[in-house]
């Protein structure tokens, strides 16, 4: 079975400083990735996916992550916040074989401060 | 543009009714998708559809019913039967083609049921 953890709840940065959401997998496949970032009363739009053709993916909006095996991890990273960062963040795993539905993470909400 | 389009935005349900929100999607995509959505609870999957004329339960069905007559939609009833429905309710959508595996679910922009 896949599982998602999201480590931090709630992580708040001041604008212009790197941002790091951190998440952690679990599955007994070789999974495919995702971030989604949620602005309030929208629905979730896609950041980025792993899905095994390079560890590090490059997303929109300056966002990448990195795939980590060894360690089970696909932490989230900006280089710089910007006020329109601020959002939840949602890290989701599914299976690379089949089309099962997704696992997601409880999210992250990322607040940015002036 | 193609998209998923979810409607209403905000529904009031009144105790002992029954309420039904609307998925519709033009991007040709067999598998349709309803989550759940509560306060630092993450997205539950309710119910998924792979293909018109199947679905099956996800997480948390119970006091939920779904159809999927048509490719393009997959309406969410909530029944009295869901004693605490007040949620945010999100509908998503993915392709099924030689690269399914690759693709992301597309999100509609919710529809927010209270109780009266």
């Amino acid at each position: 079975a896949q599982s998602v953890t999201q480590l931090d709840s709630h992580v708040s940065v001041s604008e212009g400083t790197p941002v790091l959401l951190r998440c952690n997998y679990s599955s007994s496949y070789s999974p495919s990735l995702f971030w989604y970032v949620q602005h309030p009363n929208k629905g979730l739009q896609l950041l980025l996916k792993y899905t095994s053709a390079a560890t590090l993916v490059k997303g929109i909006n300056g966002f990448e992550a990195e795939f980590k095996k060894s360690e089970t991890s696909f932490h989230l990273t900006k280089p710089s916040a910007h006020m329109s960062d601020a959002a939840e963040y949602f890290c989701v795993v599914s299976r690379s074989s089949g089309n099962t539905p997704l696992v997601f993470g409880k999210g992250t909400r990322l607040s940015v401060i002036a | 543009d193609g998209g998923i389009t979810q409607s209403p935005k905000y529904l009031f349900r009144k105790e002992g009714q029954n309420v039904t929100l609307s998925c519709e999607q033009n991007l040709n995509h067999d598998a349709m998708y309803w989550y759940r959505q509560d306060p630092g609870q993450g997205l539950r999957l309710i119910y998924y559809s792979q293909i018109v004329n199947d679905f099956q339960k996800g997480d948390i069905a119970e006091g939920y019913s779904v159809s999927r007559e048509k490719k393009e939609s997959f309406p969410l009833t909530v029944t009295s039967a869901q004693k605490n429905p007040t949620a945010f309710y999100l509908c998503a959508s993915k392709g099924q083609g030689k690269k399914r595996l690759l693709e992301p679910q597309h999100f509609g922009d919710g529809t927010r049921l209270s109780i009266l």
